[in-house]
């Protein structure tokens, strides 16, 4: 199995713009994560889906943030406009299930930088 | 609400020293317990994890065992080497979501 795919890998970007960060699930896991991991804050859960609805989305700092799964196979993290404040590495996770015999497996992450 | 404390970092080792790394969680109820690792420019890989009071989770030579008593579960290594150098996170599953604590830089010299 690939595992868990992000892309870009890494994506510098000026204030303002749209950042779409991409992420692929391992197949047949159910349940997928996004998270941001930064000094200050450590890693945080943003948003997850279960069979690709979005679950609970209160980590989401705001508006400018949303994340969409349209289908079993992609899900994105859209940040709009961006700010110098959401450089950070985000990571995408997936899953099989909840119960505590299930993993979770990261993708590489995706390392962001805003001017 | 549920929180993990990990002992800052860097820890800094010489080769086939002894490790430990210390963890301790707040939480409702009785969550599992797991500590990851975090290469250099890659993403989390789970190491091992105790799913109750008294279990004990290996892997790699890495131990850890949920201590309900004192609410911790510290990770130990009798030696490690160069390449256990990464940052190690400590994490607990509540209502299926991972929360991490702030991870420790572990680096070993040769």
């Amino acid at each position: 199995d690939a595992g868990v795919i992000q892309s870009p890998r890494h994506e510098v970007t000026e204030m303002g713009q749209e950042v779409t960060l991409r992420c692929k699930p391992i197949s047949g896991h159910d349940y997928l994560f996004w998270y941001r991991q930064t000094m200050m804050r450590g890693l945080e859960l943003l948003i997850y889906f279960n069979n690709n609805v979005p679950i609970d989305d209160s980590g989401m700092p705001e508006d400018r943030f949303s994340a969409k799964m349209p289908n079993a196979s992609f899900s994105t993290l859209k940040i709009q406009p961006s700010e110098p404040r959401d450089s950070a590495v985000y990571f995408c996770a997936s899953t099989r299930g909840l119960a505590v015999s299930d993993t979770q497996y990261f993708g590489p992450g995706t390392r962001l930088t805003v001017l | 609400g549920n929180s993990v404390t990990q002992m800052e970092g860097p820890v800094t080792l010489s080769e086939e020293a002894f490790l430990t790394i210390n963890c301790t969680y707040t939480a409702t109820g009785y969550p599992s317990l797991f500590w990851y690792v975090q290469y250099p420019g890659e993403g989390l890989q789970l190491l091992l994890k105790a799913t109750k009071a008294d279990d004990k989770g290996s892997n790699k030579g890495f131990e850890a065992t949920y201590r309900k008593e004192t609410t911790s579960f510290h990770l130990e290594k009798g030696s490690v080497q160069v390449s256990d150098s990464a940052v190690y996170f400590c994490a607990l599953s509540g209502g299926g979501k991972l929360i991490f604590g702030q991870g420790t830089e572990l680096s070993v010299k040769p």
